[in-house]
C-alpha cells in the first residue's frame, strides 16, 4: 500500500479550478513532484522542485504543500487535461514512493 | 532533448529471470547529475518504484524487491538494465525506465522523473 493517499478520481468543468491533493507523513518534510499520465502513454512530468514547471508545461499547472498534503491545481482546467495524475516523493525511510494516482475527469 | 527506450523480450515464464535493458540517448549515466531507475505499472494500477543505479554504481532498492532485482550501468552503451529474478505472474507490468532528479536541502527531499521510456509491457505466462 501506498504511503501517499490520493482522492482516485475528481472530476472538473471546463475552464474551472481543480487541486488534486495527495496526503502522507513525509510530505511534512519532503516535497512532491506531479505527473501526468494519459491512457497507454507514459507518465510526463508536470510539477518538480517546490513548484516548477518543465519546458512545455502550461503554467495553469502548480505545485503547493501545506502540512502534510501537495496539491496540484489546474486553474482553467482544458480538455486534453483529462489525465491520470501521480504524486511522488520519499518516505522516511528514504524510499521513493508513488501515490495511488487520481483521474482527472473534465466535463 | 534526452530520451530513454527500454528493450527486452515481453514474455516471461514464471520463475525466470526478466532482463531489460535502457538506452539513454542525449545525457551520460556517466554524468553524476542523475540517477537512472526503474518503474513499473500492473495492469491498470498505479506505480511503483522498482530502484535506481548512480553514476558511481551504488544502487538503491524499493525494499519490497530488494532480494530479486539487480540494476546495473553499461557506461560503454550509456545504457543500465534491470534484472529481476523468480518471476510470477503478478510481475506482469509495464516497465519504464526514467532519469531521476533527487537531492537534499534544507531538511527536505525533491524528487522527480523526468523524463520517462516509453515502457514496455512484460508478461509473465506459461
Amino acid at each position: 500500500s501506498s504511503e501517499l493517499t490520493q482522492d482516485p478520481a475528481v472530476s472538473v468543468a471546463l475552464g474551472q479550478t481543480v487541486r488534486i491533493t495527495c496526503q502522507g507523513d513525509s510530505l511534512r518534510s519532503n516535497y512532491a513532484s506531479w505527473c501526468q499520465q494519459k491512457p497507454g502513454q507514459a507518465p510526463v512530468l508536470v510539477i518538480y522542485d517546490k513548484n516548477n514547471r518543465p519546458s512545455g508545461i502550461p503554467d495553469r499547472f502548480s505545485g503547493s504543500r501545506s502540512g502534510n498534503t501537495a496539491s496540484l491545481t489546474i486553474t482553467g482546467a482544458q480538455a486534453e487535461d483529462e489525465a491520470d495524475y501521480y504524486c511522488t516523493s520519499r518516505d522516511r525511510s528514504g524510499t521513493v514512493v508513488f501515490g495511488g494516482g487520481t483521474k482527472l475527469t473534465v466535463l | 532533448q534526452v530520451q530513454l527506450q527500454e528493450s527486452g523480450p515481453g514474455l516471461v515464464k514464471p520463475s525466470e529471470t526478466l532482463s531489460l535493458t535502457c538506452t539513454v540517448s542525449g545525457d551520460s549515466v556517466s554524468s553524476g547529475a542523475y540517477y537512472w531507475s526503474w518503474i513499473r505499472q500492473h495492469p491498470g494500477k498505479g506505480l511503483e518504484w522498482i530502484g535506481y543505479i548512480y553514476h558511481s554504481g551504488s544502487t538503491y532498492y524499493n525494499p519490497s524487491l530488494r532480494s530479486r532485482v539487480i540494476i546495473s550501468l553499461d557506461t560503454s552503451k550509456n545504457q543500465f538494465s534491470l534484472k529481476m529474478t523468480s518471476l510470477t505472474a503478478a510481475d506482469t507490468a509495464v516497465y519504464y525506465c526514467a532519469r531521476e532528479s533527487d537531492y537534499y536541502s534544507s531538511g527536505s527531499y525533491y524528487t522527480w522523473f523526468d523524463p520517462w521510456g516509453q515502457g514496455t509491457l512484460v508478461t509473465v505466462s506459461s
